[in-house]
């Protein structure tokens, strides 16, 4: 059980362009859904805290602009990187909270990630 | 402030042995959770086991055991029996929930590498 889908899991675009990345629980529903950006062989660095029917709230430094995070279900969450430039270029993960479950030992689920690269 | 310290960044272990992986933390909260994740190559965070600050006892799942000395502020991850496909980075993170989110703290990640 708590399967989460990541989806695609690998994105070559051109410059400019802009890609959406989708987050699915499965077989559980996610109030709570986390967006994490990590680099090559660095620790995963959290963009976002995506909440259902509710805005994101995003972490200091992260541009709300640039990644834009909706959360309209709880089952799915999207990211879209607007105008993605060669920076933006990383390993994307989403991870979800199952949802009235007691948090204290509940761990977050994991997508598979998201390698974007940008041309 | 809250924090997660993983002091290896590499270890070796050989292939049937027992391997510890170290992780301290800190925090003024008496409340927290305390997880390990295992990431292939592939990417992919693999959740391996969980330790509660009022957990009496070690957790263990199958061939992980978590060496919790709470009075230190060490979670250390234990792997007996080492196989090949253990190799990979592990992450030790830390949930405090006083806020009404449920975020990790993650440390920097130790590589394991397992030598036939």
């Amino acid at each position: 059980g708590a399967v989460v889908s990541q989806h695609p899991s690998r994105v070559i675009c051109k410059s400019g362009t802009s890609v959406k990345i989708e987050c699915r629980s499965l077989d559980f529903q996610a109030t709570t859904m986390f967006w994490y950006r990590q680099f090559p062989k660095q620790s995963l660095m959290l963009m976002a805290t995506s909440n259902e029917g509710s805005k994101a709230t995003y972490e200091q430094g992260v541009e709300k602009d640039k990644f834009l995070i909706n959360h309209a279900s709880l089952t799915l969450s999207t990211l879209t990187v607007t105008s993605a430039h060669p920076e933006d270029s990383s390993f994307y993960i989403c991870s979800a909270m199952p949802q009235n479950r007691g948090y204290s030992n509940q761990p977050q689920h994991f997508g598979d990630g998201t390698r974007l690269s940008i041309l | 402030a809250q924090k997660i310290t993983q002091t290896q960044p590499g270890m070796f272990v050989q292939e049937k042995e027992a391997v510890t992986l170290d992780c301290t933390y800190d925090t003024s909260d008496q409340s927290y959770g305390l997880f390990w994740y295992k990431q292939p190559s592939s990417g992919e965070m693999i959740f391996l086991i969980y330790q509660g600050s009022y957990d009496e006892q070690n957790a263990t799942e199958g061939r992980y055991s978590l060496n919790f000395q709470k009075a230190r502020k060490s979670a250390n991850l234990v792997i007996s029996a080492s196989q090949l496909g253990d190799s990979a980075m592990y992450f030790c993170a830390m949930r405090v929930p006083p806020s009404g989110t449920y975020k990790y703290i993650f440390g920097t990640g130790t590589r394991l590498k397992v030598l036939a």
